[in-house]
This record gives C-alpha cells, sequence and structure tokens, in this order.
C-alpha cells in the first residue's frame, strides 16, 4: 500500500465544472502537505501548500484533516488549460523528501 | 525568474554505458533533491544533499553515486545502466536550510537506455 493514496482517475469533466480531488496518507508524523500539478513529460509545478485551516487561491481551494489524515483539492469553474495530472505530496520533515501519490488525471473538455 | 537547470534534456544511452547528469539549483537554494519517474508513475526520492553533504537516501541503485558541488550544484552519475534506468530524471532544490521547503523542479533529463 502506497504511503500516499489519491482518487483514481481519470476524471472526464466539461468546461466550468467543479471537481474535486481527494488524498489520504498513512504517516501521521507528515509535516508539509501540498498539491504539485504535472503536465505530460513536464516537471512537477507547486500549485498550491496545504494548511489545516484551509486556502484558498482563485479558483483552487485546499483542505487538511490532520485527524483523518485526509488532503483535498477543490477545482471550480474547471478551465481547459487545467488539464493536467495533479499530485497530492507529503513530506516528513522540513528538507526532507517528497512523497508522492500516484496523482490523478484531470482532463477538461469543451 | 531563475529555475531549476536540468542537463542534459535528453540522454540515450546503451546498456552497461554510463551517465552523468547535472543539475543547478536556484540561486540561494542550498539543498538539491534528486528524483526518478518511469513510465506512469509518480516521482521517487533517490537522494538528496544539504550544504554538500548527503542529507536522505532513499531507492537509489548501488551503481548510481551523487554529489553536491561547493557552487551548489549536483551530479547524479549512473554507471552500468540497464534497460530499467529509462526514466526521467528530475533535480529539486530548496531553500531549506533557511526555514521553507518548498521544492522547485527543473524540467527534468529524459535518460533512454538502449
Amino acid at each position: 500500500r502506497k504511503e500516499v493514496e489519491q482518487d483514481p482517475g481519470p476524471f472526464n469533466v466539461p468546461e466550468g465544472a467543479t471537481v474535486a480531488f481527494n488524498c489520504t496518507y498513512s504517516n501521521s508524523a507528515s509535516q508539509s502537505f501540498f498539491w504539485y500539478r504535472q503536465d505530460c513529460r513536464k516537471e512537477p509545478k507547486l500549485l498550491m501548500s496545504v494548511y489545516s485551516s484551509g486556502n484558498e487561491d482563485g479558483r483552487f481551494t485546499a483542505q487538511l484533516n490532520r485527524a483523518s489524515q485526509y488532503i483535498s483539492l477543490l477545482i471550480r469553474d474547471s478551465k481547459l488549460s487545467d488539464s493536467a495530472t495533479y499530485l497530492c505530496v507529503v513530506n516528513h520533515n522540513q528538507g526532507g523528501k517528497l512523497i508522492f501519490g500516484q496523482g490523478t488525471e484531470l482532463s477538461v473538455k469543451p | 525568474a531563475a529555475g531549476v537547470i536540468q542537463s542534459p534534456r535528453h540522454l540515450i544511452k546503451e546498456k552497461r554505458e554510463t551517465a552523468t547528469l547535472k543539475c543547478y539549483p536556484i540561486p540561494r537554494h542550498d539543498t538539491v533533491y534528486w528524483y526518478q519517474q518511469g513510465p506512469g508513475q509518480d516521482p521517487q526520492f533517490l537522494i538528496s544533499f544539504y550544504e554538500k553533504m548527503q542529507s536522505d537516501k532513499g531507492s537509489i541503485p548501488d551503481r548510481f553515486s551523487a554529489q553536491q558541488f561547493s557552487d551548489y550544484h549536483s551530479e547524479l552519475n549512473m554507471s552500468s545502466l540497464e534497460l530499467g534506468d529509462s526514466a526521467l530524471y528530475f533535480c529539486a532544490s530548496s531553500p531549506a536550510g533557511r526555514g521553507t521547503d518548498t521544492q522547485y523542479f527543473g524540467p527534468g533529463t529524459r535518460l533512454t537506455v538502449l
């Protein structure tokens, strides 16, 4: 079993839809949490860090529930350009290695 | 803004050959990480360096070695290449020693072993 597990994809949604990704992590000692976005054959790019208080960046909202060891990402008003693989990522300590989920592929259609 | 630079971007080698991948971190970033991403897989941590010292080691084969130099750039040396080493190799850098752990990834080196 992977340490970080994500919803299996792909998610195929129309433009303008709201889509939610879920992620669970097994190591309660995990310290930092992130969502990265990866386009095909390119490097992962940080989408947002995730905090217990929840955080929002435009159309993107991330939530962390430490008690349930659960992380979520909500994308509102999906755009064609949101099509990518979304990676749930944790690390155990500052400066430590990143541990990736298997990723969830999102395809936004016209 | 300056990003992480990796070279070469593409590399084709034969089995049993050696390869050297280079990574130039973002200026003033003191920590470098190497990740391997096989086809259809998520990135897997290989090794990291902080202030030129190895700080952590993951599932890196003994055939691979790496180091960080005085200018903070890093090199990943791979010997006795196998077909299974074909993958994208990402380098990431972070100003971890300065209290933040966000990692920024380079564009990757695509290694193909024939």
